[in-house]
């Protein structure tokens, strides 16, 4: 019940594309959905977050969408860019509780 | 916000060598601390977290050990290591108050040879 599900596991996606990734989770007790992107050799870093209240939250060309009766969530990056290239790795915790992390999805933006 | 100082970056140990990881947070107070090892592309596996000076929990059974000294400070140990512990090593910081974000180390590359 504490899994989050991510996929695509790679995704390659041309320059100016969308694109998209998406996680499940089963714990209906969670209520902090973030979005982290990590380059080779380097920490993640948190992109985006969102909570069940809101259905969509965008900052830039990142946006997410919440679907909380199907339990999803998902990352759209629109006008994708070869900087973008990335793995990104979606989250999910209850209150202050430890992040259960999806595997990732290493994302290749070609020019 | 946050600051999470890790040292060092790269690491080439042989194996059955001892091993000592650390970790400092700037910028918070009682912060949870983590420490995750990440495989060559693979995920974030969670070996430690800490919700407070010396109180650690293990999340696998493995060859290492946490321990939490200072309210600011993690450090990971093996006293002799193997070559199945090489990976990408992980600190992060998430506050117990205010916003909820987790913030991560830049890493350490450790290489067991």
């Amino acid at each position: 019940q504490q899994q989050v599900k991510q996929s695509p596991q790679s995704l390659i996606v041309q320059k100016g594309g969308i694109s998209i990734i998406n996680c499940a989770y089963e714990n209906t007790a969670f209520d902090y959905f973030p979005w982290y992107q990590q380059f080779p050799g380097k920490g993640p870093a948190l992109l985006i977050a969102i909570r069940p209240d809101v259905s969509e939250k965008k900052e830039g060309r990142f946006t997410i969408s919440f679907n909380k009766s199907a339990k999803q969530f998902s990352l759209h990056i629109m006008d994708s860019q070869p900087g973008d290239s990335a793995t990104y790795f979606c989250a999910a915790s209850r209150g202050y509780s430890t992040l259960t992390f999806g595997k990732g999805t290493m994302l290749l933006v070609s020019p | 916000s946050q600051t999470i100082h890790q040292w060092p970056a790269t690491l080439v140990q042989p194996v059955g060598s001892p091993l000592s990881l650390e970790c400092t947070v700037e910028g918070t107070s009682n912060p949870n601390l983590y420490w995750y090892r990440q495989a060559a592309g693979r995920g974030l596996q969670l070996l430690f977290y800490s919700v407070g000076i010396g109180q650690i929990s293990s999340e696998v059974p493995q060859n290492l050990s946490a321990s939490r000294p200072q309210d600011r400070q993690f450090i990971l140990s093996s006293k002799k290591l193997l070559l199945s512990d090489s990976g990408f090593y992980l600190c992060a910081c998430r506050t117990v108050y205010g916003p909820t974000e987790a913030f991560f180390g830049q890493g350490t590359r450790l290489t067991v040879v």
